[in-house]
């Protein structure tokens, strides 16, 4: 089945620049999604098909998908970005059909 | 703008099912696919299945399948996620979610039904 694999963990400081990577094979080639969940809340969408951000998310998300990475990168970082972050594929050969990535937990510092 | 409500926790014992509902307010209901995901304690999260009321067709992930039923009532605009034989790993917080179209988001997610399965 497809993996989508991240880094356990991201600290970073507050105002500096977080980048999460989310790598699978060719996930260059599908739409990712990128989800945040904060402790004890259901996830939230903050970026759709690689790079769009929906009503309501800050400018400062952003996203990138290209060859075996996808990029979710959260500038001037605020305290309440912390929180635990999934990448998401649809891979419709798969026996999972939506496979979510291993998750990040940032760290604000 | 679609809302989803899940039902309240639940305690089972092994070997016992489950049934957690989903209610959607709007008037979308049939218009998309609602899916199942679940996230065990401190881990991460996994699709379960989901279903497209309007054609009534549900799919499963392969892992579950025999073991998880997911059904809807147009009428009242609920969906179900039936999970039976339990076992202590499927003690886990069970979200449902809209899913517009196959390679769209899930969004927006219900709030969550912890789901403890013990002795």
């Amino acid at each position: 089945s497809y993996v989508l694999t991240q880094p356990p963990s991201v600290s970073v400081a507050p105002g500096k620049t977080a980048s999460i990577t989310c790598g699978g094979n060719n996930i260059g080639t599908k739409s990712v999604h990128w989800f945040q969940q904060r402790p004890g809340q259901a996830p939230v969408l903050v970026i759709s098909y690689d790079s769009d951000r929906p009503s309501g998310i800050p400018e400062r998300f952003s996203g990138s998908n290209s060859g075996n990475t996808a990029t979710l990168t959260i500038s001037r970082v605020e305290a309440g970005d912390e929180a635990d972050y999934y990448c998401q594929v649809w891979e419709s050969s798969s026996d999972l059909l939506y496979v979510f990535g291993t998750g990040t937990r940032v760290t604000v510092l | 703008q679609v809302q989803l409500v899940q039902s309240g926790a639940e305690v089972k014992k092994p070997g016992s099912s489950v049934k957690v509902s989903c209610k959607a307010s709007g008037d979308t209901f049939n218009s998309y696919a609602i899916s199942w995901v679940r996230q065990a304690p401190g881990q991460g999260l996994e699709w379960m299945g989901g279903i497209i009321p309007f054609f009534d067709t549900a799919h499963y992930a392969q892992k579950l399948q025999g073991r998880v039923t997911i059904t809807a009532d147009k009428s009242t605009k609920m969906a179900y996620m039936e999970l039976s034989s339990l076992r202590s790993e499927d003690t886990a917080v069970y979200y449902c979610a809209i899913l517009a179209s196959g390679s769209a988001p899930f969004d927006p997610w219900g709030q969550g039904t912890l789901v403890t399965v013990s002795s």
